[in-house]
C-alpha cells in the first residue's frame, strides 16, 4: 500500500475554492486514489475515486498529474457544513478491499 | 437513499463482559466490513466479511474477536471479553460486488468499557 502525505489542517472561507493536495510518491500501477470525508462521530464518507487524470462529481474533482505521485480534491465555493476530515487513501482494489486511512486534512471553513 | 444502519448508538459494559454490536448493511451489498476508531486517532481496518467468511482481517482482529451474518439483514461483531483498551467507536461498513472502495459506513457505536 501507498504511504500518504496531506496536510494536517487548513482552514478556508464560505464560498471559496478548497483544494487538497495529498502525495503519494510510491503509487503503483494498478492502485487507485479514493477520498473520504468524515465529521465529528460519524462514519467516513466516499467522495471520490481515481486512476488518472480528473474526475468530476457533484460534490468535488479529483486532478491526478500524468506521474500519479500526488492528487489533488477540490472542493468548489465550500459552505460551514464541508468542515470535516478529509482522507486521501491510495490501494489497489484487485489484491485488498480494505481501506487504510491516515490521519487525514482537518478542513475549518469560517464564516 | 439506502444506508447502513447499526445499534446501539452507544454501548457502555464493564471490563471483562461480551458485547455484540449490529449492523444492517445495505440490503443488495455483499461485502462487509468493521472499523474502529479510538477517539482522536485513525480509522482502523478490523475485519472484512464475504460470502459468509472473513475475507481479511488485521492484527487488532485477534480471538476476542468474531463476526457473524446470522440472517440475510443482520452483521455482527462480538467482543468477548471487553478490555479498555476496546473503547472506540466502531463502524460497519458495506459494498456491492465490484466497487470495493466506495464503502458505505454506518453511523457508528460508540463502546465504553469501565
Amino acid at each position: 500500500l501507498a504511504k500518504t502525505t496531506q496536510p494536517i489542517s487548513m482552514d478556508s472561507y464560505e464560498g471559496q475554492e478548497v483544494n487538497i493536495t495529498c502525495s503519494h510518491n510510491n503509487i503503483a500501477t494498478n492502485d487507485y486514489i479514493t477520498w473520504y470525508q468524515q465529521f465529528p462521530s460519524q462514519g467516513p464518507r466516499f467522495i471520490i475515486q481515481g486512476y488518472k487524470t480528473k474526475v468530476t462529481n457533484e460534490v468535488a474533482s479529483l486532478f491526478i498529474p500524468a506521474d500519479r505521485k500526488s492528487s489533488t480534491l477540490s472542493l468548489p465555493r465550500v459552505s460551514l457544513s464541508d468542515t470535516a476530515v478529509y482522507y486521501c487513501l491510495v490501494g489497489d482494489m484487485n489484491s485488498s478491499y480494505k481501506l487504510i486511512f491516515g490521519s487525514g486534512t482537518r478542513l475549518l471553513v469560517r464564516p | 437513499e439506502p444506508e447502513v444502519t447499526q445499534t446501539p448508538s452507544h454501548q457502555v459494559t464493564q471490563m471483562g463482559q461480551e458485547v455484540i454490536l449490529r449492523c444492517v448493511p445495505i440490503s443488495n451489498h455483499l461485502y462487509f466490513y468493521w472499523y474502529r476508531q479510538i477517539l482522536g486517532q485513525k480509522v482502523e481496518f478490523l475485519v472484512s466479511f464475504y460470502n459468509n467468511e472473513i475475507s481479511e482481517k488485521s492484527e487488532i482482529f485477534d480471538d476476542q474477536f468474531s463476526v457473524e451474518r446470522p440472517d440475510g439483514s443482520n452483521f455482527t461483531l462480538k467482543i468477548r471479553s471487553t478490555k479498555l483498551e476496546d473503547s472506540a467507536m466502531y463502524f460497519c461498513a458495506s459494498t456491492p460486488e465490484g466497487l470495493s472502495y466506495e464503502q458505505y459506513f454506518g453511523p457508528g457505536t460508540r463502546l465504553t468499557v469501565t
